[in-house]
C-alpha cells in the first residue's frame, strides 16, 4: 500500500499568514500515460464531511477560494493556504488515487 | 445539485451484521464508481470500499475483506455496504463518496453526512 506521510500533524497561524502543509507519498503517484499526479486535497472542517479542495495535485475545485492552491509531483507534494481566514480552521488530508487501495494521509490540524 | 444520504448506522454487538444505505440523487448513478470510507471520531480517514459505475467490479480494503459487501441498487440509485461478523473495531462514521470521473480511480468530489456505527457489547 502507498503510505502518505503529511507535515506538520498541526500547526497555529495568524489570520492572514500563509501556511504550507506538504504530503510525501511512499512511491511514485504521476501516472505517465496521461501526466496526472493522482492526489487530492480535503479539508474538514468540525462535524462536517471530507470536501475536495483540490484534484489531480493542483486543480483547484470550483467555489473554492482562490487562496487555496495545490503543486508537487511523483512523490512530493503541497497544500498552500495564503492569507488564512478564519473559517480555514480544519483538518486537511491528502489522498493518493493511484492504485487501490487508495490511502489518506494522517492530516493536518490547522488552528488560528 | 449532487446529494448523498446516508442511513443505517446504529449500535450492535459484536459479531452481527448491519447495512447500510446512501441514497444518491443529482447526477446520473449509472455513470459514476462510488465508495465507502470510514471514520473513527477524532481520527483519520479510512477508505473501505469500492464499487465500479455499472458494478462490474468491487473492491475492499484487507481489513473488512470477507465480512463487507458493496454494492449498487440502479432502480433505486442507492448504495448499500452490508456488514457482517462486526467488530468493534470497525465503530466509525461511514461516509458515501462518489468519484469525480467514472472510473473508480478518481478523487472523491462528493461526501454524505456520514452514517455512525458503534459496535459495542
Amino acid at each position: 500500500d502507498i503510505v502518505m506521510t503529511q507535515s506538520p500533524d498541526s500547526l497555529a497561524v495568524s489570520l492572514g499568514e500563509r501556511v504550507t502543509i506538504r504530503c510525501k507519498s511512499s512511491q511514485n503517484i504521476l501516472y505517465r500515460s496521461d501526466n496526472k499526479n493522482y492526489l487530492g486535497w480535503y479539508q474538514q472542517t468540525p462535524g462536517q464531511p471530507p470536501k475536495l479542495l483540490i484534484s489531480w495535485a493542483s486543480t483547484r475545485e470550483s467555489g473554492v477560494p482562490d487562496r487555496f492552491s495545490g503543486g508537487g509531483s511523483g512523490t512530493d507534494f503541497t497544500l498552500t493556504i495564503s492569507n488564512v481566514q478564519a473559517e480555514d480552521v480544519a483538518v486537511y488530508y491528502c489522498h493518493q488515487f493511484y492504485n487501490r487501495p487508495c490511502t489518506f494521509g494522517q492530516g493536518t490540524k490547522l488552528e488560528i | 445539485q449532487v446529494q448523498l444520504v446516508e442511513s443505517g448506522g446504529d449500535v450492535v454487538q459484536p459479531g452481527t451484521s448491519l447495512t447500510l444505505s446512501c441514497a444518491a440523487s443529482g447526477f446520473v448513478f449509472d455513470d459514476y464508481a462510488m465508495h465507502w470510507v470510514r471514520q473513527v471520531p477524532g481520527k483519520g480517514l479510512e477508505w473501505v470500499a469500492v464499487i465500479w459505475y455499472d458494478g462490474s467490479n468491487k473492491y475492499y480494503a484487507d481489513s473488512v475483506k470477507g465480512r463487507f459487501t458493496i454494492a449498487k441498487d440502479f432502480s433505486k440509485d442507492t448504495l448499500y455496504l452490508q456488514m457482517s461478523n462486526l467488530r468493534a473495531e470497525d465503530t466509525a462514521v461511514y461516509y458515501c463518496a462518489k468519484t469525480q470521473t467514472g472510473y473508480y480511480l478518481a478523487p472523491f468530489d462528493s461526501w454524505g453526512q456520514g452514517t455512525l456505527v458503534t459496535v459495542s457489547s
